[in-house]
């Protein structure tokens, strides 16, 4: 049972646009929603985390926004850059923890020239 | 300072075999979590350690699995009788406290069962 989707698979974006992946969940005990960051070879790194008492939080060219009735929450990367070429997944976990944490499936983004 | 580490980076081994997978978190971090990341996919979660004991550990896929932290710092992910479905990225992260502080990931051990 997937709990978090996420969309779209892949992009790519030109250098200087705005990158965009969105995912959905299931759960409404989900509390705690990080988005995180691969580079091959690499394990995930942290980006950005938001819970759900703000609709946005933003932290340089990165801001998360959420809807907390959809139950949706995007990542919008401005001014893309192509160091920002990586795997990008959300994830969520319960009860205001980041104890157990439900992966999307990713999206890899490629930021071109 | 050193970020989580793991060993060996790489394993190859046979189906039928037994593996143990090495995690060494960030010093003073007192949780530990070990996630399965199959090609293409997210890391799936398996088992957290808050210190020694093993706080979560749903999501072990079966009794093959098995995972210890015996002195609350470095931690082994085993599984016994492996099979080519096992066969994924094992990552593992550590927190300062469970469920209050990020986890920092190590780069992972890829586990190919031929």
């Amino acid at each position: 049972q997937q709990q978090v989707k996420q969309s779209p698979q892949s992009l790519i974006v030109q250098k200087g646009g705005i990158s965009i992946i969105n995912c959905a969940y299931e759960n409404t005990a989900f509390d705690y929603f990080p988005w995180y960051q691969q580079f091959p070879g690499k394990g995930p790194a942290l980006l950005i985390a938001i819970r759900p008492d703000v609709s946005e939080k933003k932290e340089g060219r990165f801001t998360i926004s959420f809807n907390k009735s959809a139950k949706q929450f995007s990542l919008h990367i401005m001014d893309s850059q192509p160091g920002d070429s990586a795997t990008y997944f959300c994830a969520a976990s319960m009860d205001g923890t980041a104890s157990k944490l439900t992966f999307g499936t990713g999206t890899r983004l490629q930021v071109t020239l | 300072g050193a970020g989580v580490s793991q060993t060996p980076s790489n394993k190859v081994t046979e189906k039928g075999k037994y593996v143990e997978l090495r995690c060494d978190p960030i010093s003073g971090h007192t949780a530990l979590y070990w996630y399965r990341q199959s090609l293409g996919q997210g890391p799936e979660f398996l088992i957290y350690f808050q210190g020694t004991g093993a706080a979560d550990d749903s999501g072990l896929p079966n009794d093959r699995f098995f995972a210890v932290r015996p002195e609350g710092s470095v931690s082994t992910l085993k599984i016994q009788r492996t099979e080519r479905g096992d066969s994924a990225v094992y990552l593992c992260a550590s927190s300062l406290i469970a469920g209050v502080n990020e986890q920092f990931f190590g780069p992972g051990t890829r586990l190919t069962v031929l």
